[in-house]
């Protein structure tokens, strides 16, 4: 079992529409969470942490549930520009730091 | 952005020769990185330093090696390459250790093919 698992999709998504996306992680230790952006044949950029209380920036939302070891990302009203890989991120502890292969979003006018 | 960058951008190369993957920073920033991203494969760390000339070992360092003798330079060298080593090589960029709630910057990435 991977230690960071995602759905890689494609989601295939109109603009407007409000999609999510779960990533698991198998570590109970795990601690810190990330979602990073990227876009195609480009480098990996922060898009925001995630906070135990969930955090918002934006149309983004994050969701950390430690009980099931999974987070969350939450986007509402997409935009064309959204279309990326969105890598979910986790520190297990000092370097550890795992990044998930990714989900494929694709938001069409 | 972050003022990282990684020379070649793009590299073919044949099975055996070695290679040298620079990768050059103006931040001044402590720590760098070297990840792999395959497909299917999230990125995966090769090498880290935490320091001139202090570097250690990520999860698939087997063949690649790294130094850092300038704040402002790591360079990963494939002592011999290898078709499994195909792939596209990121280096990486932050203050604090990644996922000490600190945000990594990566650069553009090199694409290495071994043929």
């Amino acid at each position: 079992r991977k230690e960071v698992e995602q759905d890689p999709g494609p989601f295939n998504v109109p603009e407007g529409a409000t999609v999510a996306f779960n990533c698991t992680y198998s570590n109970s230790a795990s601690q810190s969470f990330f979602w990073y952006r990227q876009d195609c044949r480009k480098e990996p950029k922060l898009l925001m942490s995630v906070y135990s209380s969930g955090n918002e920036d934006g149309r983004f939302t994050a969701q950390l549930n430690r009980a099931s070891q999974y987070i969350s990302l939450l986007i509402r009203d997409s935009k064309l520009s959204d279309s990326a890989t969105y890598l979910c991120v986790v520190n297990i502890g000092g370097f550890k730091t795992i990044f998930g292969a990714g989900t494929r979003l694709f938001v069409k006018a | 952005d972050a003022g990282i960058t990684q020379s070649p951008r793009h590299k073919v190369t044949e099975t055996g020769t070695p290679v040298t993957l620079r990768c050059h920073q103006t931040e001044n920033h402590r720590y760098m990185y070297w990840y792999r991203q395959d497909p299917g494969h999230g990125l995966r760390l090769i090498h880290y330093s935490y320091g001139v000339k202090d570097t250690d070992k990520g999860e698939v360092s087997d063949g690649y090696s790294v130094s850092r003798s300038k704040t402002e330079d790591f360079l990963l060298t494939l002592e011999s390459a290898t078709s499994s080593q195909t792939s596209v090589y990121f280096c990486a960029i932050s203050e604090g250790q990644i996922g000490k709630n600190t945000e990594a910057f990566f650069g553009q990435g090199t694409r290495l093919t071994v043929v």
